[in-house]
């Protein structure tokens, strides 16, 4: 079975700019849950996706933006980005998204904003 | 709310020796914890989760850690350290069910483990 595909693998960008990243889950899982990772602040929940809902949203501003499609692959687009925006944004896996499942995360999608 | 610290950010061991690494939760419920490893240039793997039951939980690579309600801990061991044991760990709880958390997970700030001849 693969695992957990995001892609880009890298991105560079420049201010202002927007960015879209691309998740697809392991086949079967429909639960899909995006996370922010930087040296400062550590991993972030960001959003987590079920049946193309978003059930639970983190801390982020209004710019940080996701969605699920049928075959439950995710999207996340960053708008008007700043250099702050830079991190490595990983996306998890799970069958249901409930509580005691495990999460198999991809390799991330590190994004540079210059 | 569920929080999660480690202690030290940073931990060297001797190839052979025992790895300790600190996980303390706070969480007004029960909580679900866990363990994932991040090795370079990766994403996260599961080492091992706590629920419900037995408060000694074995995972992957000879990793083990106890749940001690009484001292609100999870730490992470392993009798024998292996090169291969290099990376950064990461203790996490789950968001409370109470409160509708599905998947939410809360990480600690990592701990980044160097194993040394």
């Amino acid at each position: 079975k693969a695992g957990v595909t995001q892609t880009p693998r890298y991105l560079i960008k420049t201010r202002g700019q927007q960015v879209t990243l691309s998740c697809s889950p392991i086949s079967g899982h429909r639960s899909v849950s995006w996370y922010q990772q930087t040296p400062g602040q550590g991993l972030q929940f960001l959003f987590e996706y079920f049946s193309e809902t978003q059930r639970n949203k983190g801390n982020f501003p209004g710019r940080f933006s996701g969605r699920q499609f049928s075959n439950s692959r995710s999207e996340m687009n960053v708008s008007t980005l700043e250099l702050g925006d830079s991190a490595l944004y990983l996306c998890a896996s799970s069958p249901k998204g409930q509580l005691n499942e495990k999460l198999f995360f991809g390799s991330g999608t590190q994004l540079s904003v210059l | 709310a569920q929080s999660v610290t480690q202690l030290g950010s940073h931990v060297s061991v001797s190839e052979g020796a025992l790895v300790l690494l600190r996980c303390n939760y706070s969480s007004s419920v029960p909580p679900y914890l866990f363990w994932y490893v991040q090795y370079p240039n990766q994403g996260l793997q599961l080492l091992l989760k706590y629920t419900t039951g037995a408060t000694l939980v074995k995972g992957i690579n000879g990793f083990e850690a106890e749940f001690k309600k009484s001292e609100t801990s999870f730490h992470l061991t392993k009798p024998s350290a292996h090169m291969s044991d290099a990376a950064e760990y990461f203790c996490a709880v789950i968001r409370s069910m109470f409160s509708g958390g599905y998947n939410k997970l809360i990480f600690g700030a990592g701990t980044r483990l160097a194993v040394h001849p």
